[in-house]
């Protein structure tokens, strides 16, 4: 089985500044999609940025940027210039791209503060 | 377009009390999802299904039904609820193919 492992429970970062969160996953698959998932107090999941498993390059959304690693299977995210707007949850998330299942997999997510 | 769309989204229950939480999609996806999420553990898979007729067991579906006879609904029932069921629900949809889902707003349920 698939596992996702968060090894930061709770980060901070100063305004304006960078902050990158860990994520880790198991897997025997070679096809697969990784995510990170924003969760504001409202509750709402919202999709932050995505990277498939067979692309070399690191996607990129804006501020928003991974660092991914396949061989290491490390996922992380880096956001520059850190908003107050980006304090919430962030729970990264993989999905295999065979079989019959093909479901999301959470790890157990980072809460970002955001100091002013 | 409204998307996934989850009612109610807060329900007291008492324990041993039955009770649907409704979820509905508007995008003809064909995959839909239930996700219970609790403190410290992320979201963990209960049930999930991939078209009309077709459902399957997530990672904790034991006290759980679930049923798709439309592409639209995708009700979850609990048959008996237990304080061990207080969590926040999402029902979530994907098209075929697609790399994301799409989540509803969630439902916060406490068995008192």
């Amino acid at each position: 089985a698939q596992t996702v492992t968060q090894s930061q429970p709770e980060m901070s970062v100063q305004e304006a500044e960078t902050v990158t969160l860990s994520c880790t996953y198991d897997t025997s698959e070679s096809d697969y999609y990784l995510f990170w998932y924003k969760q504001p107090p409202s509750r709402q999941m919202i999709l932050v940025i995505r990277q498939e498993a067979y692309k070399q390059q690191n996607a990129t959304e804006n501020r928003f940027s991974v660092n991914f690693q396949k061989a290491a299977k490390s996922f992380s995210l880096k956001i520059s210039d850190s908003q107050l707007g980006d304090a919430a949850m962030y729970f990264c998330a993989y999905r295999p791209d065979s079989g019959s299942a093909r479901q999301l997999t959470f790890g157990s997510g980072t809460q970002l503060t955001v100091l002013p | 377009n409204a998307g996934v769309t989850q009612t109610p989204k807060f329900q007291v229950l008492k324990t041993g009390q039955s009770m649907t939480l409704q979820c509905a999609q508007d995008m003809n996806h064909e995959y839909m999802s239930w996700y219970r999420q609790d403190p410290g553990m992320g979201l963990r898979l209960i049930h999930y299904s991939v078209g009309a007729g077709i459902t399957d067991q997530g990672e904790v579906p034991n006290g759980y039904n679930v049923s798709r006879s439309t592409t639209e609904d995708f009700p979850l029932r609990l048959l008996s609820a237990a304080p061990s069921q207080t969590s926040v629900y999402f029902c979530a949809s994907r098209p075929p193919g697609a790399r994301g889902y799409t989540f509803g707003s969630g439902t916060r349920l406490t068995v008192v």
